[in-house]
């Protein structure tokens, strides 16, 4: 099936440092969508955007939707331990599926 | 509590067993959809119900799977002589008219093909 190319594929950093990923599609789309999954859970959403060009904060994670429609990025400020995870974008036409990332893992060490 | 079920959390069957996975989302999911999720990949869809039609099913879906939604609330999802290949997290996620972008999923039904 169809995946988004999202980089990079894993990150190391140190308690304290921001972090930033992004997520590129051959296709535009209506809504870009960041997801963040833990070990054995499914998805749970981060940001939704909307428009072209929109920048959205939620705390201390930001994103953006390209004003191309065709890429996204997240950054997370000041990361913490439990911001450890798997990061996946989606991109979705309409009320359409969800076409979603390659995912992008976070370790944090303290 | 994401307020979409799935249930069970992990099934273990031999290849050539059926297996079926249900899925209970919240009233105000009209719209119900299953993904796939190998393990390093992100989710990957399978089909989608408007209450109780479905609307839309991906290649992904062999003749081995199906799925109902009979009333429009819960889903089922049987796959039939299991394969090796089959061995995933399936996941459900739930979505209204209200919030018509980024739905919510379930925590995952982890099947294991031996």
């Amino acid at each position: 099936g169809q995946q988004l190319n999202q980089s990079p594929q894993s990150m190391f950093i140190q308690e304290g440092e921001d972090v930033s990923m992004n997520c590129t599609s051959s296709s535009i789309f209506n809504t870009w969508l960041w997801y963040k999954q833990d070990p054995g859970e499914g998805p749970v959403l981060l940001i939704a955007l909307y428009k072209a060009g929109e920048l959205t904060s939620n705390g201390r994670l930001t994103a953006q939707f390209g004003i191309t429609r065709k890429d996204s990025f997240l950054n997370i400020s000041a990361s913490i331990p439990s911001d450890v995870g798997i990061y996946f974008c989606a991109g979705q036409w309409d009320t359409d599926k969800l076409i979603f990332g390659t995912g992008t893992r976070l370790q944090v060490f303290p | 509590d994401t307020g979409v079920s799935q249930d069970p959390r992990h099934k273990i069957t031999k290849r050539g067993q059926n297996v079926t996975f249900r899925c209970d989302p919240i009233s105000e999911h009209n719209r119900l959809y299953w993904y796939r999720q190998t393990l390093g990949q992100g989710p990957e869809f399978l089909t989608y119900f408007q209450n109780e039609a479905q609307l839309e099913k991906s290649r992904l879906l062999s003749d081995r799977f199906s799925a109902e939604r009979p009333k429009g609330s819960f889903s089922t999802l049987e796959i039939q002589r299991t394969e090796q290949g089959d061995s995933a997290m399936y996941l459900c996620a739930g979505a209204g008219t209200v919030n018509n972008y980024g739905y919510t999923f379930g925590s995952g039904t982890r099947l294991t093909v031996v």
